[in-house]
């Protein structure tokens, strides 16, 4: 089953911060964040496994909450070059190398 | 490296055509995924192997055959190609994780993708 992601879509002036949000309905073992610009192919951000851990690239991080079995990834201080549809992708304990992604939300930055 | 490539990058289809969408990764990967992108639907997985000799099939196996040629190459096919086979496919690859041994690149590498219109 495909994770559910929120919002769909999200509009931010330079400097303003979003938070993005991914959930599914079974136990996960891992949750996967890519963006992908426009005609263009899905692009790796970062990984967050079982334990609840918090990860940051340069001014993104995520959380995982395998409870809740949620993941947020937050953009801070959000630059021009962050527009784009970011996706979550999910991997739950049951089938470690079947990856199902969330319908997408589409960010975009405005100077 | 070139990574994952994918050829055609773009193929114009009539309804019924056949036709096989290639995939190949020079990163040494045992796992390979086919996947399918309509807008708003976000990437939706058509067929994946987990290592060489194995394929599985994803969330919308129907319409399309695959074949893991060998390690570096997994291929696509459309049998019969229809309109509602219009779509963006990407090909994708990672390594294999076992159980919990999750290799310090868990994480799927993209191609290009080959955008296909079935008229």
């Amino acid at each position: 089953q495909q994770p559910v992601q929120s919002p769909q879509a999200v509009i931010l002036r330079e400097g303003e911060d979003a938070v993005i949000n991914c959930s599914s309905s079974k136990a996960l073992y891992s949750v996967h964040w890519y963006r992908q610009k426009h005609g263009e192919a899905p692009v790796f951000l970062m990984i967050l496994l079982k334990g609840g851990e918090q990860k940051g690239h340069e001014k993104i991080s995520a959380s995982f909450n395998e409870k809740k079995q949620q993941s947020s990834l937050y953009l801070t201080a959000s630059q021009l070059s962050y527009s784009g549809t970011y996706f979550c992708g999910t991997a739950d304990a049951n089938h470690n190398n079947d990856m199902r992604f969330g319908a997408g939300t589409r960010l975009t930055v405005k100077p | 490296n070139a990574g994952v490539t994918q050829t055609p990058k773009f193929q114009v289809l009539k309804t019924g055509q056949s036709m096989t969408l290639q995939c190949a990764q020079d990163m040494n990967h045992n796992s390979m995924y086919w996947y399918r992108q309509d807008p708003g639907m976000g990437l939706r997985l058509i067929y994946y192997s987990a290592s060489e000799g194995t394929t599985d099939k994803g969330e919308v196996p129907n319409g399309y055959n695959v074949s893991r040629l060998n390690k570096r190459e997994f291929s696509l096919r459309l049998e019969s190609a229809a309109p509602s086979q219009t779509s963006v496919y990407f090909c994708a690859s990672k390594a294999f994780r076992i159980g919990l041994l999750v290799p310090a690149t868990d994480t799927q590498y993209f191609g290009p993708g080959t955008r296909l219109t079935v008229l």
